[in-house]
């Protein structure tokens, strides 16, 4: 049974660097599919953020590419997202999914993680 | 403002059908598979629908989904008080993006 699980800081304060990391269990990242972070800022709906394959190979989202790196580690078998300049407007549950390429389902998701931007 | 559009809100009295619809473009749907999310409160959305109209393992055939054009259509059969939650649509876009609707609430009234 696949599992994916976030972690990282729930404060962060405006103009830094938010950072999370998604630990994949019951699948190996190296087999195949791209791994991606969602976001939902509280009361409002999904926003995609980007994905990633084993191999490396990215696409964000237009409106945050600027801000946005997503990485891998197939070592430790997970999949790490930075967003950068940070403001409140960035304050959400943050979520990663393993998504199937060509066909472009989310499935499984983690169980989410809120990240608060404040001073 | 999503690229998709989805209705805000749905209702329908337990045993009933209802629908919901997930309008996009030729750069999305027209062109895209369209899966479809379950979202309780406080809670991961969970894959309901794939590839248009396929249900992953353990969704009920209460849920169906279609495809028309550039449009997509959640459907849930005998409605009951336990499908109340959030609705979203997802597919690619050609901007090489994932792009979802908006979302919609479903009440059993």
């Amino acid at each position: 049974q696949v599992q994916l699980q976030e972690s990282g800081p729930g404060l962060v304060k405006p103009s830094e660097t938010l950072s999370l990391t998604c630990a994949v269990s019951g699948y190996s990242i190296n087999s195949g599919y791209h791994w991606g972070w969602i976001r939902q800022p509280p009361g409002k709906g999904l926003e995609w953020i980007g994905i990633i394959n084993h191999s490396g190979t990215t696409y964000y989202n237009p409106s945050l590419k600027s801000r946005v790196t997503i990485s891998v580690d197939t070592s430790k078998n997970q999949f790490s997202l930075k967003l950068s300049s940070v403001t409140a407007a960035d304050t959400a549950v943050y979520y990663c999914a393993r998504h199937k390429e060509g066909v472009d389902w989310f499935d499984p998701w983690g169980q989410g993680t809120l990240v608060t931007v404040s001073s | 403002q999503s690229v998709l559009t989805q209705p805000p809100s749905v209702s329908a009295a337990p045993g009933q059908k209802v629908t919901i619809s997930c309008s996009g473009s030729s750069s999305n749907i027209g062109n895209n598979y369209v899966s479809w999310y379950q979202q309780f409160p406080g809670t991961a959305p969970k894959l309901l629908i794939y590839e248009d109209n396929k249900r992953p393992s353990g969704i009920p055939d209460r849920f169906s989904g279609s495809k028309s054009g550039t449009s997509a259509t959640l459907g849930i059969t005998g409605l009951q008080t336990g499908d109340e939650a959030d609705y979203y649509c997802g597919t690619w876009d050609s901007s090489l993006s994932a792009v979802f609707g908006g979302g919609t609430k479903l009440t059993v009234l």
